[in-house]
């Protein structure tokens, strides 16, 4: 099976702008969930999804946002970029609440 | 925020020896699992053990939970240079927390030829 992709993997955008991430999750995999990774706060939980639903979501601001399709690929957004915005993205699937599955991350470079 | 720490922060060891690598969290769990990170790229699972197992095995990782102490390690045996990576645990899953983590701050685990 393939594994989990994300798109793009990398990005520089500047401040104030917005932008989409996409993840495509392994096949029959209804579970996406995205993490934010940065050297001062490491590894945090965004949200997840399941069946076009979010199921969870970390504390982070209304400028982050999520969804999920029909086939279960998702997408997420970040409107006003801000400087600490500057992170690796990474998305997670999985098909239980367990193990899961990342993707290889999208590096957003904000300036 | 993180649940718990990881100790040490940075180990550097030669090839074929054993690196020890531990995790403390601070609330109840389901669950704890170790994770692979290698230079800035995407997490890889590396194994799982649940709250009402002691000890684990697979291949060269050894993993134990003592859930009185709220604490972990991970153990890798023969490390090899290809071992050089991050290593974090992570917590969480089951019916209350979904399938979100809550991670440790890492390991950074050096493997010297």
């Amino acid at each position: 099976k393939a594994g989990v992709t994300q798109t793009p993997r990398y990005l520089i955008k500047t401040r104030g702008q917005q932008v989409t991430l996409s993840c495509s999750p392994i096949s029959g995999h209804r579970s996406v969930s995205w993490y934010q990774q940065t050297p001062g706060q490491g590894l945090q939980f965004l949200f997840e999804y399941f069946s076009e639903t979010q199921r969870n979501k970390g504390n982070f601001p209304g400028r982050f946002s999520g969804r999920q399709f029909s086939n279960s690929r998702s997408e997420m957004n970040v409107s006003t970029l801000e400087l600490g915005d500057s992170a690796l993205y990474l998305c997670a699937s999985s098909v239980t609440t367990d193990t899961q599955y990342f993707g290889p991350g999208t590096r957003l470079t904000v300036l | 925020s993180q649940q718990g720490e990881e100790d040490p922060q940075a180990l550097s060891i030669q090839e074929g020896e054993n690196a020890t690598m531990n995790c403390s969290y601070k609330t109840s769990i389901n669950n704890l699992q170790w994770y692979r990170q290698n230079s800035g790229r995407g997490l890889v699972h590396l194994i799982l053990i649940r709250s009402n197992e002691r000890e684990k095995h697979s291949g060269r990782l050894r993993v134990t939970l003592d859930t009185s102490k709220k604490s972990s390690s991970l153990l890798i045996t023969a490390s090899r240079a290809a071992d050089t990576a991050s290593y974090f645990c992570a917590t969480g899953g089951g019916e209350t927390s979904g399938s979100r983590l809550t991670f440790g701050e890492g390991t950074q685990l050096t493997v010297n030829p």
